[in-house]
């Protein structure tokens, strides 16, 4: 069974530049996370989805960011306009839900560069 | 409101030693807790998890942890360190099947030949 997908794996770009990160999560898992990983430190939560609704964004700085997930089924992260401090490591991550699923299963991240 | 606490950012120990990395919670309600390894450039691979069944847990690769409910504690624990274990390890919570993760700041584990 495939794991979790995300690409791109790298991406460098000039600050003030638009980027966008792209997941597929396991087939059949109804809730979808993404994370950011700054070097050095554990995850912290962006975005929680269940199916297609965005149930948790509190922690997503709604000014540059900006998520989707059409369909329930593959999200997209945006970043528009990126800054230096944007530099980490972004994590998609996804779990059956419910009562049904209680871990979550990782992709292997974007790691993001703003130069 | 859930926290995680790993006490040690780097833990160093000698190839066939007692490996501990040490976890401590707060939770509200019932927590469900995790362990889970990252190696370098990869995702987070679960090791084990507590889910309010049996306190103490066995894993992948010979990793087990016990639930302490009266510490608030739940320690990651391997008999006999290998070469292959060193990586970031991480312990994490959450209120719920299906609810978000929170971390800790991760122990790096280091074994030396």
């Amino acid at each position: 069974e495939a794991g979790v997908v995300q690409s791109p794996r790298y991406k460098i770009i000039e600050k003030k530049q638009p980027v966008a990160f792209w997941c597929n999560p396991i087939s059949g898992h109804n809730t979808l996370y993404w994370y950011l990983q700054n070097l050095g430190q554990g995850p912290e939560l962006l975005i929680r989805y269940e199916n297609e609704e965005a149930v948790d964004d509190s922690q997503l700085p709604k000014d540059r960011f900006s998520a989707e997930r059409l369909k329930g089924v593959d999200s997209t992260l945006k970043i528009q306009p990126a800054e230096l401090g944007d530099s980490a490591v972004y994590l998609c991550a996804s779990s059956l839900g419910g009562s049904k699923g209680t871990e979550a299963f990782f992709g292997q991240g974007t790691r993001l560069t703003v130069v | 409101a859930q926290s995680v606490t790993q006490l040690g950012s780097h833990v160093s120990v000698s190839e066939g030693a007692l490996v501990l990395l040490r976890c401590n919670y707060s939770s509200s309600v019932p927590p469900y807790l995790f362990w889970y390894v990252q190696y370098p450039n990869q995702g987070l691979q679960l090791l084990l998890k507590y889910t309010s069944a049996a306190t103490l847990v066995k894993g992948i690769n010979g990793f087990e942890a016990e639930f302490k409910k009266s510490e608030t504690s739940f320690h990651l624990t391997k008999p006999s360190a290998h070469m292959s274990d060193a990586a970031e390890y991480f312990c994490a919570v959450s209120e719920g099947a299906g609810n978000m993760l929170t971390f800790g700041g991760g122990t790096r584990l280091m074994v030396k030949p």
